[in-house]
């Protein structure tokens, strides 16, 4: 069955550091990929994502990059912000499975000022 | 477009109490989903929706729980009766059937003391 892996946190960053969150993933199926992010009291909301080997999803300074090779989905962010301070989920999305969404765990970014 | 709503935003009930929450999805959506998230288990898919239909309850815990659809615009989630293990956030999603995008709620905080 599918599963994503992503580093586990917390993961704690003074303002303007370089943000990398590691993500794997195991699918049967050619999945699509996602990075969503929930901030503080919030509903999940789509960060980026990625359809096809070797594209790249960029949203808000965030980028990451679909590897086939390596079955992986980091999440990179060049300077981050306080208000970038919120957990953040890999997940991934094939028809072998109806197209539900197979969440990780969740990794929680704090951004001190 | 209003996005995802649910309600109530907060529920706090005693053992044993019959809970009921909400969830009106995007206008012109087709699939639904139920997500249940806590710190031990993270996030989980409790049922989805698709026309309506109910496709896959296999997240759904035990008896106690059950989800309705009504119609397109619509949805509950039951809890009878209610133990204080159910408590978490439960969040209800979105999407048109094929773009597997998901647009979330703001979630229901469920306290069962």
């Amino acid at each position: 069955g599918n599963s994503v892996t992503q580093m586990e946190g917390p993961v704690t960053l003074s303002e303007e550091a370089f943000l990398t969150i590691n993500c794997t993933y195991t699918a049967t199926g050619y999945p699509s990929l996602f990075w969503y992010v929930q901030y503080p009291g919030e509903g999940l909301q789509l960060l980026l994502k990625a359809t096809k080997a070797d594209d790249k999803g960029s949203n808000k300074g965030f980028e990451a990059t679909y590897r086939k090779e390596t079955t992986s989905f980091h999440l990179e962010k060049g300077s981050v912000q306080v208000s970038d301070s919120a957990v953040y989920f890999c997940a991934l999305s094939d028809k072998s499975s109806n197209y539900k969404l197979t969440f990780g765990k969740g990794t929680l970014l704090t951004v001190n000022p | 477009d209003a996005g995802v709503i649910q309600s109530p935003r907060h529920e706090v009930t005693e053992m044993g109490q019959e809970v009921t929450l909400r969830c009106k999805p995007i206008s012109g959506h087709n699939s639904l989903f139920w997500y249940r998230q806590t710190m031990m288990r993270g996030l989980e898919l409790l049922i989805y929706f698709n026309n309506n239909v109910p496709i896959d309850d296999s997240g759904m815990p035990e008896d106690r729980f059950s989800a309705k659809m009504p119609n397109a615009s619509f949805s509950t989630l039951k809890i009878q009766p209610s133990e204080p293990r159910d408590s978490a956030v439960y969040f209800c999603a979105s999407s048109q059937s094929g773009t597997n995008i998901q647009y979330f709620g703001a979630g229901t905080r469920l306290s069962v003391l």
